[in-house]
């Protein structure tokens, strides 16, 4: 079966950095996403992830363990603006679908 | 990024009426397209995928006589959502598969 793990909310401050964490267990990997989601809208695209290190892109970076079926999305620098609900996915390697955790809400106060 | 067009991008209706909502990939022959529902505060949930030319393959629990999916072009893929209920309200998201997956606008279902 398939399983994906990450904190329901989370609270940061402005300027400071956020690690959103993201544990999964499926029987076959092909990638992992990250996404962003504002209320009322579709989620837009941050990250991907197939093999093991980390990824940067500005102040958003994610990591990727599969030995230990880990992730993580490290946001630096918060603005305001951050405070959305971030997704991570698992890519099942049989049929291409994305299978979605919760989602994790970010609130990010001044 | 990908450009995935979905309209429209809310619809109000009357109970029992039917509401079509069209997802066109601009700049990528999508061969399989997946449509997701989300209700207010869950995360998205796979309804069916569609595959260009042939019948669409539901997730369990959803009807496929409820939710029609048409896929018959490589760059169009529609849902329709027949006999609309207030239970239908939802958040509709497609979604072309390709290495990168990205997502459309999404269409707001209101359903009276």
């Amino acid at each position: 079966g398939q399983n994906i793990d990450q904190p329901t909310e989370m609270t940061a401050t402005e300027g400071a950095i956020v690690q959103i964490n993201c544990t999964y267990q499926t029987s076959g990997f092909n990638g992992l996403f990250w996404y962003q989601q504002h209320a009322g809208e579709a989620p837009t695209f941050l990250s991907y992830n197939v093999l093991d290190g980390l990824e940067e892109k500005g102040r958003f970076s994610s990591f990727l363990s599969r030995s230990k079926g880990y992730s993580y999305l490290l946001l630096k620098e918060l603005q305001m603006k951050d405070s959305a609900s971030y997704l991570c996915a698992v890519r099942d390697i049989y049929t291409d679908k994305l299978i979605f955790g919760t989602g994790t809400r970010l609130q990010v106060f001044p | 990024g990908a450009v995935v067009s979905q309209h429209p991008s809310w619809v109000i209706c009357k109970s029992g009426t039917s509401v079509k909502i069209e997802c066109r990939s601009l700049d990528f022959q999508a061969t399989t397209m997946f449509w997701y529902r989300q209700f207010p505060k869950q995360s998205l949930m796979l309804m069916a995928t569609s595959n260009e030319g042939s019948k669409a393959t539901y997730e369990q629990g959803v009807e496929k006589d409820k939710f029609l999916i048409n896929h018959a072009s490589l760059t169009l893929s529609t849902l329709t959502v027949t006999s609309a209920h207030p239970e239908d309200s939802s958040f509709y998201i497609c979604s072309p598969s390709r290495d990168i997956q990205y997502f459309g606008a999404g269409t707001r279902l209101s359903v009276l």
